[in-house]
């Protein structure tokens, strides 16, 4: 079955705190994703990795780092959270990165900051 | 700049409408386009895709697409929407050897029954 999880579903924490999302998928795709979602914005970049500790810079990195030691495995590291990074975060797979494949989401983890 | 406009933020039609959502898009080289759908509280499926061929292209649960390159556009179709098909729905672009995907900001498509 191809799925891509995301744990945890809903999270809050306090400004200051630090955050890790996480992110498996069971597919072998060598390409992951990170995104974030806010009203009206639509989704946008934070990370792309293309391989295990082979990561590159999407579109809003600042504030954010990611960490993938397994093909399967994919985290988001928020270090000392800040308000504005209340969102919701999906991750997505995809299989090749020698042409624009499709993307698989998990459901999303939609954290808050207080 | 690479971008995709969804000029409609909501449309509303009668259940056994029919539906067009639009899209249109800014990019350099020859664009790979997605529709993605979002239900409640659910990550983002695929509908359909275009990479080259045919420019209507035929998705999932009846939606189609077609490409018009003179317009830049890639506009959703639907002949007779269901309650069901309530979401929003995302259109994107990306091309060959590029992993990032553009994504417009989505068009939320409620239909009443």
């Amino acid at each position: 079955d191809m799925k891509v999880t995301q744990m945890p579903r809903y999270l809050i924490k306090r400004m200051g705190e630090n955050v890790l999302l996480e992110c498996g998928q069971d597919m072998s795709h060598e390409t992951m994703y990170w995104y974030r979602q806010d009203p009206g914005l639509g989704l946008q970049l934070i990370y792309i990795s293309y391989d295990v500790d082979s990561n590159s810079e999407g579109d809003i990195p600042k504030g954010y780092r990611v960490s993938r030691k397994k093909r399967e495995h994919f985290s988001l590291i928020l270090d000392s959270a800040k308000t504005n990074q209340t969102s919701v975060y999906f991750c997505a797979s995809s299989r090749d990165r020698g042409r624009a494949e499709t993307l698989y989401f998990g459901s999303g983890t939609r954290l808050t900051v207080l | 700049a690479q971008s995709v406009t969804q000029p409609d933020a909501r449309v509303t039609v009668s259940e056994g409408a029919s539906l067009q959502l639009r899209c249109k898009y800014s990019y350099s080289g020859t664009p790979y386009l997605f529709w993605y759908v979002q239900y409640p509280r659910q990550g983002l499926q695929l509908l359909l895709k275009y990479y080259s061929g045919d420019p209507v292209v035929q998705g999932v649960n009846g939606f189609e697409a077609e490409f018009i390159k003179s317009n830049s556009s890639f506009h959703l179709r639907k002949a007779s929407v269901h309650w069901s098909d309530s979401a929003v729905y995302f259109c994107a672009v990306s091309a060959a050897g590029y992993q990032n995907f553009y994504f417009g900001k989505g068009t939320s498509l409620t239909v009443i029954p």
